[in-house]
């Protein structure tokens, strides 16, 4: 099983400040199987980024991914106020299907 | 409008059973991989189970397997999950997520989420 451990827990910054949440792999795999979700408080999970890097449909362009190996990175250049919410990575390459723990984008 | 909507959770004892169901409208049901995902309440994501476009493949979680049956029946455009031997730990939102295609693929569609509570 491929376990994804993503950092910081809890980030906490202000709008227009970049954010930086890195995914970290126990095993090394394709960045072709990698996603991002946003989740808000109530709400399903939306799908921001797959194949590490490639933006879903009608998301903007101030999210990026990045990576390759066991190391990923969700960037998101300037933050607005509904960018605030728990992200989370998952590998979909090999079962189990594993998401990351999630980190909590909060207000500062 | 493409849509999933999820039915049949409930509060059940340990030990119970329940019929887990994802209607699927707005697209070729068929043409897609699903999957089953749940979080506990104030938790993460966990994927459960994956089921490919025609049943040929399928696959589990640890923590459900031999407990949990996916099936999908592409005629009624469904999804479902049997759920049986529950535990309190089960307790959680369950969400149907459709892939993206056939395959291994992300998951870009999500049903609302049904609520399973399995307490005494």
């Amino acid at each position: 099983e491929i376990v994804l451990t993503q950092s910081p827990g809890t980030l906490s910054l202000s709008p227009g400040e970049r954010a930086t949440l890195s995914c970290r792999a126990s095993q090394s795999f394709s960045s072709s199987y990698l996603a991002w979700y946003q989740q808000k408080p109530g709400q399903a999970p939306r799908l921001l980024i797959y194949g590490a890097s490639s933006r879903a449909t009608g998301i903007p362009d101030r999210f990026s991914g990045s990576g390759s190996g066991t190391d990923f990175t969700l960037t998101i250049s300037r933050l607005e106020p509904e960018d605030f919410a728990v992200y989370y990575c998952q590998q979909y390459g090999s079962s189990p299907y594993t998401f990351g723990q999630g980190t909590k984008l909060e207000i500062k | 409008e493409v849509q999933l909507v999820e039915s049949g959770g409930g509060l059940v004892q340990p030990g119970g059973s329940l019929r887990l169901s994802c209607a699927a409208s707005g697209f070729t049901f068929s043409y897609y991989s699903m999957n089953w995902v749940r979080q506990a309440p104030g938790k993460g994501l966990e994927w459960v189970s994956y089921i490919g476009t025609s049943s040929d493949n399928i696959y589990y979680a640890d923590s459900v397997k031999g407990r949990f049956t996916v099936s999908r029946d592409n005629a009624k455009n469904s999804l479902y999950l049997q759920v049986n031997n529950l535990r309190d730990e089960d307790t959680a939102v369950y969400y149907c997520a459709r892939a993206t295609g056939s395959g291994r693929l992300p998951f870009d569609i999500w049903g609302q989420g049904t609520m399973v509570t399995v307490s005494s």
